[in-house]
């Protein structure tokens, strides 16, 4: 059984500053790990993703994470926040039990807020 | 270049009353198809999912259900709606027996149960 854990339900920043949103997982294989953002009344559109390449995985918008199998985290960071950023950010663990489809699990979201 | 479809973008019904919302993919074949309901202040739930015309795996009993009639075509329905109805239903869809995990979603359709 594979599972997700996001540790911060709301996280505030102020422009400029850093950004980081936390993300642990469980699974049983050799899983996949995405970060989606959602703006207000939108769909999720993909920020990055790690699928057993490079553990430091860029993304758009100057994001990116690190998967640390060791730790079983992959947080979510950003250099300098942008008023832009406000949105929820959803992390999720995909793996693939038996050779068969992937299947997705989510986190119950994070809610970046940024001060200007 | 692949699309997903859906509609309609929002809709107040009453309680009691039918639903109808429904998803189609373009530039693709045999993708999985799913459908996940996001209440207020919460994350997704995953509702179905199929893996082919006719398949459909519902995660969690409810008042909802889901047919697959095409390839391309995903719909939710309910003969008869709850206030516990009320949600942004997103459909999405990967690329099936070949994916690697990464969902494709549409923009959502946001229900209001009265």
């Amino acid at each position: 059984a594979q599972s997700v854990t996001q540790l911060d339900s709301h996280v505030s920043v102020s422009e400029g500053t850093p950004v980081l949103l936390r993300c642990n997982y469980s699974s049983s294989y050799s899983p996949s790990l995405f970060w989606y953002v959602q703006h207000p009344n939108k769909g999720l559109q993909l920020l990055l993703k790690y699928t057993s390449a490079a553990t430091l995985v860029k993304g758009i918008n100057g994001f990116e994470a690190e998967f640390k199998k060791s730790e079983t985290s992959f947080h979510l960071t950003k250099p300098s926040a942008h008023m832009s950023d406000a949105a929820e950010y959803f992390c999720v663990v995909s793996d693939r039990p038996s050779g068969g489809s992937y299947i997705p699990t989510f986190g119950r979201g994070t809610s970046l807020i940024v001060h200007p | 270049s692949q699309t997903i479809h859906q509609w309609p973008a929002t809709l107040v019904q009453p309680v009691g009353s039918p639903l109808s919302l429904e998803c189609t993919v373009e530039g693709t074949s045999n993708p999985n198809l799913y459908w996940y309901r996001q209440a207020a202040g919460r994350g997704l739930q995953l509702l179905f999912y199929s893996v082919g015309i006719g398949q459909i795996s519902s995660e969690v009993p409810q008042n909802l259900s889901a047919s697959r009639p095409q390839d391309r075509q995903f719909i939710l329905s309910s003969k008869k709606l709850l206030l516990s109805d009320s949600g942004f239903y997103l459909c999405a869809w990967d690329t099936g027996t070949a994916n690697t995990g990464e969902l494709f979603f549409g923009e959502g359709s946001r229900l209001t149960v009265l």
